[in-house]
């Protein structure tokens, strides 16, 4: 079945620094979406982008969408402890059912 | 506070029991879905509901169960047919789609299940 692809899985950080997640599909998505879920607890819906090459921003986290509308990706700049957790990426199928593919996830771990 | 119930948190069981999942949502969405994570596997989709009285197999239904007789609630049932059960299971709710545009899930706390 059609697969969205997310690296990387894991991803450790010194406090302070930047942090990048990338998903992408073989084929076009018509949208996606970004969810955060914290050690232990369950995915929380951070965003959706519809556009191509959409840019949408929420204090330190950065959202893309690619031209071709196959990748999009989630920048944290100045990591923090509180970012700590795993980011999912969801991508809907253009012309596919109304179900997104969710991504592996990137495990992010911030180190003080 | 509108939100999304799933009880127990943790939930025993043994092996060739079959065993129920509470999910409920105040939150007046139509459609409901529940997932299974595994570490490493991300987010699996299980089963789905769109409208009540009607559900829709997902990736890996073999050996679950579901039923959604009411708009609230979406119960979910691990039979004894399914092979390797002990799981995180996340149940979630959407307004659902408005022409091509998904509106974003709303995630309950999830049941942790061992079965030994």
């Amino acid at each position: 079945g059609q697969q969205v692809m997310q690296i990387p899985q894991y991803q450790h950080v010194q406090e302070g620094e930047d942090f990048t997640t990338y998903c992408n599909s073989s084929t076009t998505l018509s949208n996606i979406q970004w969810y955060k879920q914290r050690p232990g607890g369950h995915p929380v819906f951070l965003i959706q982008l519809v556009k191509s090459g959409e840019v949408k921003k929420q204090k330190r986290l950065t959202f893309q969408f690619g031209e071709a509308k196959k990748n999009s990706s989630l920048h944290i700049t100045a990591t923090q402890t509180t970012d700590v957790g795993t980011y999912f990426c969801a991508g809907l199928v253009s012309g596919g059912s109304y179900i997104p593919t969710f991504g592996r996830g990137t495990s992010l771990i911030v180190h003080p | 506070d509108g939100g999304i119930t799933q009880s127990p948190k943790y939930l025993f069981r043994k092996e060739g029991q079959n065993v129920t999942l509470s999910c409920e949502q105040n939150l007046n969405h139509d459609a409901m879905y529940w997932y299974r994570q595994d570490p490493g596997q991300g987010l699996r989709l299980i089963y789905y509901s769109q409208i009540v009285n009607d559900f829709q197999k997902g990736d890996i239904a073999e050996g679950y169960s579901v039923s959604r007789e009411k708009k609230e609630s979406f119960p979910l049932t691990v039979t004894s047919a399914q092979k390797n059960p002990t799981a995180f299971y996340l149940c979630a709710s959407s307004l659902g789609v408005e022409g091509r545009l998904l509106y974003g899930y709303t995630f309950g706390s999830g049941t942790r299940l061992t079965v030994v």
